[in-house]
């Protein structure tokens, strides 16, 4: 079965610095991944997906994702946090007529 | 502003109420999802719709009841629920079936469900 495990479930930044966000996946076919933004209680935003047309993956709001095959890796960057990234950030892996989510991380970002 | 329209946003229910989430979506999309969201914790996934047809039921108890009505509308009927029942609900819909692997789901804002 196809997984993602997301590293670190909470990650802390300064404003103005680099956001690296870890997910590794589980896959036995090429996955389909995706990385989702959730603010408080509100539901699921995309921020970006892969599906295998580039390795580099850019997405909404300055984020951008890497995708390695060799490291089965899909990280998650941003060069630099503004206040309002401040979320949950959730990486997904899709196939099998379904989407399963990473545990996710908590983004805060310092003045 | 999501294009999936979850109601009601908030609900309250005791334990022998009676009571239903509802979705819709007008984007064409032909799956459909509910989730189960507990606090700090991912989406679960609870049921999936394709083409109007249950595909999945991931050994929801049976107090939770879905029903898709047509291709725009998702429903849950609860019955009987437990505390631990309480969660986000969220709905979401996808272009295709995620058996093709490429289809994104586009989330509603989910419905709030305390069981008392």
């Amino acid at each position: 079965a196809q997984s993602v495990t997301q590293l670190g479930s909470h990650v802390s930044v300064s404003e103005g610095a680099l956001v690296l966000l870890r997910c590794n996946y589980s896959s036995s076919v090429p996955p389909y991944l995706f990385w989702y933004v959730q603010y408080p209680n509100q539901g699921l935003q995309l921020l970006l997906k892969y599906t295998s047309a580039a390795t580099l993956v850019k997405g909404i709001n300055g984020f951008e994702a890497e995708f390695k095959k060799s490291e089965t890796s899909f990280h998650l960057t941003k060069p630099s946090a503004h206040m309002s990234d401040a979320a949950e950030y959730f990486c997904a892996v899709s196939g099998n007529n379904d989407m399963r989510f990473g545990a996710g991380t908590r983004l805060t970002v310092k003045p | 502003d999501t294009e999936v329209t979850q109601t009601p946003k908030h609900l309250v229910m005791g334990m022998t109420n009676k009571k239903s989430l509802k979705c819709e979506q007008h984007m064409g999309h032909r799956a459909m999802y509910w989730y189960k969201q507990k606090a700090k914790k991912p989406p679960e996934l609870m049921f999936v719709y394709s083409y109007e047809k249950l595909s999945i039921n991931e050994s929801v108890p049976s107090r939770f009841s879905p029903e898709c009505p047509n291709s725009s509308l998702l429903n849950l009927h609860l019955h009987a629920l437990q505390p631990e029942d309480s969660a986000l609900y969220l709905c979401a819909s996808s272009q295709v079936s995620l058996a093709t692997g490429t289809g994104e789901l586009f989330f509603g804002e989910g419905s709030r469900l305390t069981v008392l």
